[in-house]
């Protein structure tokens, strides 16, 4: 099933934080998250593996909460080179499963 | 290092037509594929992916279909096209399904 990302949509100035929530009906092995610009092809931020870790990727980050089968992605400082899509992408525990489904997508707009 | 090539970038194709995609992954070896397709301002949704030559999983039922012809290759068919093909295609590969993917820059394919 496909993970619901919130907000949908937000607009920030430079220099604001935000915070992006996925959230899964079922148990997560890891979570994703990417970032697409418009026209472009989604780019690779960061994997987050069951056991709650977080990580951080320059002044984003993430974190991941196993038992509340959701992720949070929290970018500091914004500027406007982070205005895109940000899509999470979760895999379900796995036996033989291969795939990422993605969420609907968040789209983050930074004005100057 | 690894690069994906996606060709080709524009197709504007009338309805009934045939299709093929294709996308080849240099600088690994048997990887996992996976082709998407995304509607305009939606998300990233999972049409086939490939863990092997030949092996081809389908998620959503349609006229499309994929093979795996090549340890490096992957192309998405179809015998006639819908209008309700229309979309951005993309291309991926991973090394493993907790690993990142990395996209190809994707088709644009519109239906005429």
């Amino acid at each position: 099933q496909q993970p619901v990302q919130s907000p949908q949509a937000v607009i920030l100035r430079e220099g604001e934080d935000a915070v992006i929530n996925c959230s899964s009906s079922k148990a997560l092995y890891s979570v994703h998250w990417y970032r697409q610009k418009h026209g472009e092809a989604p780019v690779f931020l960061m994997i987050l593996l069951k056991g709650g870790e977080q990580k951080g990727h320059e002044k984003i980050s993430a974190s991941f909460n196993e038992k509340k089968q959701q992720s949070s992605l929290y970018l500091t400082a914004s500027q406007l080179s982070y205005s895109g899509t940000y899509f999470c992408g979760t895999e379900i525990y796995r036996f033989g499963n291969e795939k990422l489904t993605f969420g609907t997508g968040t789209r983050l707009t930074i004005i100057p | 290092s690894q690069t994906i090539h996606q060709w080709p970038a524009t197709l504007v194709q009338p309805v009934g037509s045939p299709l093929s995609l294709e996308c080849t992954v240099e600088g690994t070896s048997n990887p996992n594929l996976y082709w998407y397709r995304q509607a305009a301002g939606r998300g990233l949704q999972l049409l086939f992916y490939s863990v092997g030559i030949g092996q081809i999983s389908s998620e959503v039922p349609q006229n499309l279909s994929a093979s795996r012809p090549q340890d490096r290759q992957f192309i998405l068919s179809s015998k006639k096209l819908l209008l309700s093909d229309s979309g951005f295609y993309l291309c991926a590969w991973s090394e493993d399904s907790n690993q990142p993917q990395h996209f190809g820059d994707g088709t644009r394919l519109s239906i005429l």
